[in-house]
């Protein structure tokens, strides 16, 4: 079935480090990706939709210049976590659906990326 | 404000028994719904799903429900496993502003299965 490979799995750095995260499909094409944050026993919230070849756009509270992403092709989408702090700490993870299914095919997500900011 | 709603966040059951999973919604105009599965460092995998225009979708052991007045689905699973044992999640699609659409998630119940 369709894959999708994120990468790092887990990140621990120093407060004022920039962190790129990676999403890839492996096996399909993906126009849109889509990255969400879950806070321990809270629910996946959505933070952007990631567009090929166009600009994210951010949910409400989001901020678009501390979370960079960039939808470069058809398979990879990136976040950046820009100078980070500890309240940046968090499960971050991706999802994409393929672009020759419907509206309401499953996403297939990525493992997600634990982000810990000492 | 949490439109999709797992008022549950634990649940224990015997392996063998029936697990039941349950979900509420607040928006009527949700018409699809979706089940997934997440273990401990692992992405959510999907399970099954069900449109509105049905009341129930069977899959293996897996069973969801729709109660479209009551705004309520479930999830059925059984007989139920050791492995089945996660972090279950229901969510619904949930639409853009800008066009397109994604999921809204529910908080999650966490299935432990027992021997």
């Amino acid at each position: 079935g369709a894959v999708v490979s994120q990468h790092p799995s887990r990140v621990i750095c120093k407060s004022g480090t920039s962190v790129k995260i990676e999403c890839r499909s492996l096996d399909f094409q993906a126009t849109t990706m889509f990255w969400y944050r879950q806070f321990p026993k809270q629910s996946l919230m959505l933070m952007a939709t990631s567009n090929e070849g166009s600009k994210a756009t951010y949910e409400q509270g989001v901020e678009k210049d501390k979370f960079l992403i960039n939808h470069a092709s058809l398979t990879l989408s990136t976040l950046t976590v820009t100078s980070a702090h500890p309240e940046d700490s968090s499960f971050y993870i991706c999802s994409a659906r393929d672009a020759g299914g419907s509206g309401n095919q499953p996403q297939h997500f990525g493992d997600g990326t634990r982000l810990s900011i000492l | 404000d949490q439109q999709v709603k797992q008022n549950s966040p634990s649940l224990s059951v015997q392996e063998g028994r029936i697990s039941i999973l349950n979900c509420d919604y607040t928006n009527s105009m949700f018409d699809y719904f979706l089940w997934y599965k997440k273990y401990p460092a692992e992405g959510p995998t999907f399970l099954i799903s069900i449109s509105s225009i049905k009341d129930k979708n069977e899959d293996g052991r897996f069973t969801v429900f729709l109660n479209k007045s009551a705004k309520h689905l479930s999830l059925h699973i059984v007989p139920s496993q050791p492995g089945d044992s996660a972090v279950y999640f229901c969510a619904t699609i949930w639409e853009l502003t800008g066009g397109g659409n994604t999921l809204t998630f529910g908080t999650g119940t966490q299935l432990k299965v027992e021997l």
